[in-house]
């Protein structure tokens, strides 16, 4: 089990520019979120799924776009980036069964200019 | 809106010494609580969840503590090692909604050999 990863690890982005962030977990679990961890604020909920074509927002959604049409993988889009958007991308999951943890990624740095 | 506070949000301690870092939350009505490790440019592990029936949890030299009703956790770590410097972090998962959590801004742990 490789459990939740994450690419790529850092990227560099000029304002205005659009990528994804990649996650993918091997677990089987159903319930897939993003967080963004800021200096001094605790991680943010950006967008979560409850199963594959399910997707809501969370606390702070906006300039984000989720999909997920397959259980292992959640992919966060950034549309049009902003410097405000630089930050840590947490990605996490959590099996219905099998107890509450919630296992997250390694990380994504990004950085906009 | 739930929200989540840690406090210290850093500690220095000698090794061998054995501390207690402290969570509180605003909404009494959690699912659990969950710590969480982080050491730096990592990924979160989780490290205890408390269900919202539980007043505590145990693993190794780890022992968490939950009053629900205070809106208090209590992490205690035995015997601190220098392996255990780290960041501390707390989430909530809320009673109604989906899996997501709340996170604390957390502690900041650094034990001196």
């Amino acid at each position: 089990n490789a459990g939740v990863t994450q690419t790529p690890k850092f990227q560099v982005l000029k304002t205005g520019q659009s990528m994804t962030l990649q996650c993918a977990q091997d677990m089987n679990h159903e319930y897939m979120s993003w967080y963004r961890q800021d200096p001094g604020m605790g991680l943010r909920l950006i967008h979560y799924s409850v199963g594959a074509g399910i997707t809501d927002q969370g606390e702070v959604p906006n300039g984000y776009n989720v999909s997920r049409s397959t259980t292992e993988d959640f992919p966060l889009r950034l549309l049009s980036a902003a410097p405000s958007q630089t930050s840590v991308y947490f990605c996490a999951s959590k099996g219905d069964r099998g107890g509450e943890t919630q296992y997250f990624g390694p990380g994504t740095r990004l950085l906009v200019l | 809106k739930q929200e989540v506070t840690q406090i210290p949000a850093a500690l220095s301690v000698p090794e061998g010494e054995n501390l207690v870092l402290n969570c509180s939350f605003t909404d009494s009505a959690i699912y659990n609580l969950q710590w969480f490790r982080q050491d730096p440019g990592k990924g979160l592990t989780s490290l205890l969840l408390i269900q919202s029936s539980q007043r505590e949890q145990t693993s190794g030299r780890l022992n968490a503590s939950l009053d629900k009703s205070s809106g208090r956790s209590t992490l205690y770590i035995a015997a601190s090692q220098p392996g255990d410097s780290a960041t501390y972090l707390c989430a909530v998962r809320r009673y109604t909604g989906a899996n997501n959590l709340f996170f604390g801004t957390g502690t900041r742990l650094t034990v001196i050999p």
